[in-house]
């Protein structure tokens, strides 16, 4: 059973702007991690950031940052200072199961 | 080190028939997981492998099946196409089982006609 959602199927931020992309997940296991993907119009699949549910600190990788609630099971993706490259489609991800994605566009 | 690469990139095939999909896992990666991608949705968890055994299962019918070899590279066989079939596969290598980033192939966009 899907156990990722994403609410968001469209979403719009001006270049240079920050934007938060959301995802709740729900799962038993004590110990599991979840993950964001970027995915272009040209197909290719791009890993993004990870966060384990024993992480102590909210993942970072560059522009890119996780706002992490386990009490509300919540793992947004947080990018900051939105360039245009980064107009593609965004899944968050637990171990087996893709999200429904969010569409990033960044306006100029 | 060599990335996951997929064969062939594009293959158009009739209702009923059957068809084999194949990847070669990044070296190093021991674990295989194989997605279907429909236009304009998310990839759907077709199964994995870890060390030639399935290790765990989307909502596929049987006619989903697959393989992994010693050598951890892979094959998806999918008999009895339908239409609804049509959809880009992607395949995933990674390290480990759990809690691993997975590297993905470029895909194979199948058509079934």
């Amino acid at each position: 059973a899907q156990k990722i959602t994403q609410t968001q199927p469209g979403m719009f931020v001006q270049e240079k702007e920050a934007v938060t992309l959301d995802c709740t997940y729900d799962t038993s296991d004590p110990s599991y991690g979840l993950f964001w993907y970027k995915q272009p119009s040209s197909g290719e699949m791009i890993f993004l950031i990870y966060q384990g549910s024993y992480d102590q600190q909210n993942a970072t990788e560059g522009r890119y940052s996780l706002n992490f609630q386990k009490a509300r099971k919540s793992a947004n993706l947080v990018i900051s200072a939105s360039q245009l490259g980064d107009s593609a489609m965004y899944f968050c991800v637990d171990q087996f199961y893709f999200g429904t994605g969010t569409s990033l566009t960044v306006i100029p | 080190e060599t990335g996951v690469t997929q064969s062939p990139t594009h293959l158009i095939k009739t209702r009923g028939q059957q068809v084999t999909l194949r990847c070669s896992s990044q070296s190093g990666h021991n674990t295989v997981s194989w997605y279907q991608q429909a236009l304009g949705q998310g990839p759907q968890f077709i199964f994995q492998y870890y060390r030639e055994e399935e290790n765990g299962r989307g909502n596929f019918p049987p006619r989903f099946s697959g393989l992994q070899f010693p050598n951890y590279s892979s094959e998806l066989n999918v008999n009895a196409l339908e239409l609804d079939d049509s959809a880009l596969y992607l395949c995933a290598s990674s390290p480990r089982t759990e809690n691993e980033k997975l590297f993905f192939g470029s895909g194979t966009q199948l058509s079934v006609l």
